[in-house]
Formats: C-alpha cells, structure tokens, sequence
C-alpha cells in the first residue's frame, strides 16, 4: 500500500536560513512524488515534483526536493527562508503502476513557521 | 494560479439543508477530484471523476454525492447538512499527462462549510 510521512507537525526557522521539511514514503514500484503548499484560507499550490531522473528537483518560489531512493525520502528545502514562506506544506506521492486507479496520497503536512 | 474555481468560498447553514457546492476548470482537465480537509490537517479523497458520466468514491466514507455532467462542472451535493460535515471541502483537477499520466493535480481556493 501507498504511504507518505511527514515525520515533523511543525518546523521553526529563522528568516535568512536554510529550511528542510521531511517526507518519506512507501510505494510499489517508481514513485512519482508532489509538494504542495497550502496559505490559511486557501487550497493548495503545487510546488514541484519528481517523475524520473535528475535526483534534484526544482520548483516555485525557490524551493526544491532531492529524491533519494535509498532512503525513500524526498525532502524539500529552500536555502534562504522567507517570512512569507510560513504556511502549511503537504507531500504527496503516487505509485507508477499505470491505470486510472492511481491516486495521490497526501501527508499529514507540515507546518513552516519563519521567524523574522 | 490553475483556472479552477470553487464557489461559494464559505458556507454557514443549519442542519438539514440542501447544499450544492460547484467546482468548475477551464483548463480541459479529465480527471477531478474533491477532498476533505478540517483546518490544519490532512487532506482525505471523499469523490473522483475520470470524466463525463464517470464517478467514484473516495477512501473516505462521506454522505454527500457528486455528478459529471460536463468535463469542465463537478459539484458535490449534501441532501441534508448536519453539523459533523463541518468541514473545508478542496476541488482538484488533474490532467492525464501521456502514457506516464503522472497526474499533477491542481486545487481550487476551496469552501469552507459550517453546519449549525
């Protein structure tokens, strides 16, 4: 079965610094994995995602995941916080089993707290 | 920001009530999704639609029901509202990318529903 976790409800850091939010996740075959971030009172804003080769992955508003396949995990990170970065962050993965039965399975998200 | 648009965007109502929440993309996404999520938490599937006449329930049980009458409209409906499907209610759309369709999905600002 399909799984995702997000090991941290919450991640403090300060304004300037690097951040990390962790994912790891389960899954038959090559996973395709998603980040989306989601500001209070809104939905959810797709980041960016891995589908296959270069491990590092470059998305929206200067974050990016590194996918590493021996540690199941897909870490996203940003090398310079930014206050307005604070929001709610969701990874999610989907198995590469073809079919239309395939779904997305979201984390528990985690919450990104920059302090200025 | 994906063209996809929820209305209303909050929803105060009493018990017993009808309620019809739209969804609607112009993005020409077959695939379409509704979610539930309570404020700060995980986001659980309830309803989906592979496209037109095509729907199917989610992993988690809920009491409300969807239609696909036309690609672009998935509204859910709840015949009659009680105070425990309180509760922000997130449509997405997702498009079948080539023989991979890795599904990127994308959200909508969501509606925020309370039953008194």
């Amino acid at each position: 079965a399909q799984s995702v976790a997000q090991p941290e409800d919450q991640v403090n850091v300060a304004e300037g610094n690097p951040l990390t939010v962790k994912c790891t996740y389960s899954v038959s075959g090559n996973p395709y994995l998603f980040w989306y971030v989601q500001y209070p009172n809104r939905g959810l804003q797709f980041l960016l995602k891995y589908i296959t080769g270069d491990n590092l992955v470059k998305g929206s508003y200067g974050f990016e995941a590194e996918f590493n396949k021996s540690q199941t995990s897909f870490h996203l990170k940003k090398p310079s916080a930014l206050v307005s970065d604070s929001a709610l962050y969701f990874c999610a993965v989907r198995g590469n089993y073809g079919g239309a039965t395939n779904k997305l399975i979201f984390g528990t998200g985690t919450l990104l707290a920059v302090q200025p | 920001e994906a063209d996809i648009y929820q209305t209303p965007r909050y929803l105060v109502i009493g018990t017993g009530k009808k309620i019809t929440l739209e969804c609607s993309q112009t993005m020409g996404h077959d695939k379409m999704y509704w979610y539930q999520q309570d404020p700060g938490m995980e986001l659980h599937l309830i309803h989906y639609s592979y496209g037109v006449n095509s729907t199917e329930k989610g992993d988690l049980s809920s009491e409300s029901t969807v239609s696909r009458i036309r690609t672009e409209h998935f509204p859910l409906t709840l015949e009659s509202a009680r105070p425990s499907h309180t509760s922000q209610y997130l449509c997405a759309s997702s498009l079948v990318e080539g023989l991979t369709s890795t599904d990127t999905q994308y959200f909508g600002p969501g509606t925020r529903l309370t039953v008194l």
